[in-house]
């Protein structure tokens, strides 16, 4: 099953206004929150990253919410640009393991 | 310039053929990924390596094999009993855990090649 849940699927943005995507999860054992950015025909690069202990963490016009109590965890994108158009993953990983859980992806388009 | 190449971008399949996709690091990194991605679906993990010659089933390995020969290298062999394989396969490596120093975010951090197509003819 998902071990992490995403939404929305798709989002349309105009330039300028703010961006924001959720995720949720299940397993209080997840130690690290990344969001990955994809453009098109490219891998994944890390965004921007969190762990439990800190409820947001902001660089430049990025941030991510983290609520431990409610198991979600969001990024905002602020004063959203064409450029940011991409695909955006957040992720999980266990404090005793090596693997990763992504979420299904949101695709962001901001228009002019 | 350090990174993790993947080739070849592009690959084409016949029914009945097996395909070895490659992922070579030169980030020094022991831990290595192969992912595969869906459209609608996200990245789901087919195998993954923490060491040379030692690497661990993901959700979807079935289909799939691996090998890890080399700590730069970790290819991905896409085999007839893979019935769809049609996605953009993704390679990855990070550090192992603990060897980031004072930044613990820094052993965390996924770096990932540039994919490769997979088609079937």
């Amino acid at each position: 099953q998902q071990q992490v849940k995403q939404s929305p699927q798709s989002l349309i943005v105009q330039k300028g206004g703010i961006s924001i995507i959720n995720c949720a999860y299940e397993n209080t054992a997840f130690d690290y929150f990344p969001w990955y950015q994809q453009f098109p025909g490219k891998g994944p690069a890390l965004l921007i990253a969190i762990r439990p202990d800190v409820s947001e963490k902001k660089e430049g016009r990025f941030t991510i919410s983290f609520n431990k109590s409610a198991k979600q965890f969001s990024l905002h994108i602020m004063d959203s640009q064409p450029g940011d158009s991409a695909t955006y993953f957040c992720a999980a990983s266990l404090n005793t393991g090596n693997q990763f859980y992504f979420g299904t992806g949101t695709s962001l388009t901001v228009i002019p | 310039d350090g990174g993790i190449t993947q080739s070849p971008k592009y690959l084409f399949r016949k029914e009945g053929q097996n395909v070895t996709l490659s992922c070579e690091q030169n980030l020094n990194h022991d831990a290595m990924y192969w992912y595969r991605q869906d459209p609608g679906q996200g990245l789901r993990l087919i195998y993954y390596s923490q060491i040379v010659n030692d690497f661990q089933k993901g959700d979807i390995a079935e289909g799939y094999s691996v090998s890890r020969e080399k700590k730069e290298s970790f290819p991905l062999t896409v085999t007839s009993a893979q019935k769809n394989p049609t996605a953009f396969y993704l390679c990855a490596s990070r550090t192992a855990r603990g060897t980031g120093g004072a930044d613990t975010n820094a052993n965390e951090k996924l770096f990932f090649g540039s994919g490769t197509q997979l088609s079937v003819l």
